[in-house]
């Protein structure tokens, strides 16, 4: 079956440090998403692709970075990583269909804690 | 630009007891709308949608009615069951613009038994 996955689920790291979250679909989805939840502020967008060599930015995407060297995988990295962006992150794919909207698939998230 | 506002949370009701969350979206045209529901521990999944006016969504005895007039899409269920303690999200997608979804901050419903 096809499948969202994230790794890892737990991270602990330092601030300063950078960190890579990974996002693997096999949906063969060409549009990927990441986000981050918070208490009192829902989903908020970081970044996403619509395709290879395709990134855009999302409502907040200071201290993140992403690249698309495949459609399977849009891992997310914090360059130098701060106590406010201690969070869970979650990954999201959805295909395009013409003029129909899909649905998004997301992963099982990331917590990530900053300390 | 577009928005979704849902009920501010926790809600807590006794199993069997009758669900409303409110939801409405400000946008221009004619997005269509979704409930996403987030079990503890999991990721999102999707709910039921509605992609057009006066369309009804359901799912799982969930059943949410797309209002144009009031620009609504309240979420409603006549018996909960305390596996439906969850948090529950509202969005919309604006088809013909970005494929990007804009979620409402949740809410979250526990049952109790």
């Amino acid at each position: 079956d096809a499948e969202i996955t994230q790794s890892p689920r737990h991270k602990i790291t330092e601030t300063g440090r950078q960190v890579t979250l990974a996002c693997h679909q096999t949906w063969n989805h060409n549009n990927m998403f990441w986000y981050r939840q918070d208490l009192g502020h829902g989903l908020r967008l970081i970044h996403y692709s619509y395709g290879v060599q395709d990134t855009n930015k999302g409502e907040v995407s200071d201290g993140y970075s992403v690249s698309r060297s495949n459609t399977e995988d849009l891992p997310l990295t914090l360059e130098s990583a701060a106590s406010s962006q201690t969070s869970v992150y979650f990954c999201a794919s959805s295909g395009w269909q013409g003029a129909t909207y899909n649905e998004q698939f997301f992963g099982p998230g990331t917590r990530l804690t900053v300390l | 630009g577009n928005s979704v506002t849902q009920m501010e949370g926790p809600v807590t009701l006794s199993e069997e007891a009758f669900l409303t969350i409110n939801c409405t979206y400000t946008a221009t045209g004619y997005p269509s709308l979704f409930w996403y529901v987030q079990y503890p521990g999991e990721g999102l999944q999707l709910l039921l949608k509605a992609t057009k006016a006066d369309d009804k969504g359901s799912n799982k005895g969930f059943e949410a009615t797309y209002r144009k007039e009031t620009t609504s899409f309240h979420l409603e269920k006549g018996s909960v069951q305390v596996s439906d303690s969850a948090v529950y999200f509202c969005a919309l997608y604006f088809q013909g613009g970005s494929e990007k979804l804009v979620f409402g901050k949740g809410t979250k419903l526990t049952v109790n038994p």
